[in-house]
Order: C-alpha cells, then sequence, then structure tokens
C-alpha cells in the first residue's frame, strides 16, 4: 500500500528551540496535512496544504506543500510545554473514484521546560 | 456541539468474542470514517462513508470486520469473532458535507481495544 516515510520519529527539545519535522512519498499526492495527537485523544487539524510550493503558517507552525508534490515539512517555532505530542503528516491518495488520507506514522515531541 | 462521540472508550475483551464499536459524528457531517491505530502500522482508515453509504472498504482487514451506517447520525463497527492481534485504538471521524474527504476531519476520542 501507499507509505508515507515521516522522519524524525521522536525528538526531544528544550522550550524556546524550533523543531522541524518532515514527510516524504514516493507516490504524488493533491493534499498534505498535518495533524497533532494529544494522549488519549484523537488526531485534530493543524494545517493542511492544497497546492505544490504552497507555504502556509497558524501562528507559531509553518507547513509547505513541495514542489514535486512528494513532500512537505512543518516547523514549529518557539516551542512551549504544550506542544508535546505526536505529529502526523498526511496525504490525499485519489484513486479509482475513492479518496482517501493516508497517514505517516507520526513524530512525538517532548519539549522540556 | 459535543464533537464526534465514541462508546465505549475501553474494551477488554477474550478472543473469540464479538466486539461492536459505535460511533456518532457531528450533527450535519456526511462523511464518517473508522480509522485504527497500532504502534506498528500507525493510522489507518478502514472504511468511510458518505451519505450512510459504504465508499471504500478496501482498508477492512479481513471478513472478520464488518461496519454499518444505518443512519446519518450512527454508525457501528463489529468485530466477530476478535483475536488478539485486533487490539488497537479504534478511531471515527466526521468531516463536512462542503468539504471532500480532506477537508478537516474531526475525530472522536477512540476505543482502545484489548482482546486477550
Amino acid at each position: 500500500g501507499q507509505q508515507l516515510n515521516q522522519s524524525p520519529q521522536s525528538m526531544f527539545i528544550q522550550e524556546g528551540e524550533d523543531v522541524s519535522m518532515n514527510c516524504t512519498s514516493s507516490s504524488i499526492f493533491n493534499t498534505w496535512l498535518w495533524y497533532k495527537q494529544d494522549p488519549g485523544e484523537g488526531p485534530v487539524l493543524l494545517i493542511a496544504l492544497y497546492k505544490a510550493g504552497e507555504l502556509t503558517s497558524n501562528g507559531r507552525l509553518t507547513a509547505q506543500f513541495g514542489i514535486t508534490r512528494k513532500d512537505s515539512f512543518l516547523n514549529i517555532s518557539a516551542s512551549i510545554p504544550s506542544d508535546v505530542g505526536i505529529y502526523f503528516c498526511a496525504g490525499q491518495l485519489i484513486r479509482g473514484g475513492s479518496e482517501k488520507l493516508v497517514f505517516g506514522k507520526g513524530m512525538k515531541l517532548t519539549v522540556n521546560p | 456541539d459535543a464533537g464526534v462521540i465514541q462508546s465505549p472508550r475501553h474494551e477488554v475483551t477474550e478472543m473469540g468474542q464479538e466486539v461492536t464499536l459505535r460511533c456518532k459524528p457531528i450533527s450535519g457531517h456526511d462523511y464518517l470514517f473508522w480509522y485504527r491505530q497500532t504502534m506498528m502500522r500507525g493510522l489507518e482508515l478502514l472504511i468511510y462513508f458518505n451519505n450512510n453509504v459504504p465508499i471504500d472498504d478496501s482498508g477492512m482487514p479481513e471478513d472478520r470486520f464488518s461496519a454499518k451506517m444505518p443512519n446519518a447520525s450512527f454508525s457501528t463497527l463489529k468485530i466477530q469473532p476478535s483475536e488478539p492481534r485486533d487490539s488497537a485504538v479504534y478511531f471515527c471521524a466526521s468531516s463536512y458535507p462542503s468539504g471532500g474527504v480532506t477537508d478537516t476531519q474531526y475525530f472522536g476520542p477512540g476505543t482502545r481495544l484489548t482482546v486477550l
């Protein structure tokens, strides 16, 4: 099946530091999304990207849709303790009239105060 | 709005038993999704419905799994018989009628299933 390679798998940073994570695939996606999951909860959408090359910000978050449509990155600036969680990338796949999201394995972020 | 509601939040059962997971989507949403999350495989789409009709069930692992959506406000995911490898967190999500699949999907809190 389709796979998204998300890296790194985990990061430990100090409060105030910036963090970057990315996703790559051998397939072309029409849309890239980034989600965050807190412990015991479902994923929550952070940013959606709809066009190749698009750069979008949401507060301290910045994400870009790669030109090749096979990758995306997410940056978090000036991290704070509540940024702790698991971050997932997801790509939209359209096959045979069906649309579905394919998720990366997630990046676990720990922020030390 | 209460958001997507799932029940039960936790389920522990023995191998061979039938398990039924329930989901109430956000009112007015016409897409409903069932996902499974494990450490090994991450978050996987099992099946999704549009206007109560199953659109893509290619992610359903095998015949032991079945999903229904009898009306716009209720869906079930059933596993019969359950096996230890079915242990996972199962999420239900729903999305807006004006958007497509990739518009904001609102996830429920999940059901943590343990099959002994």
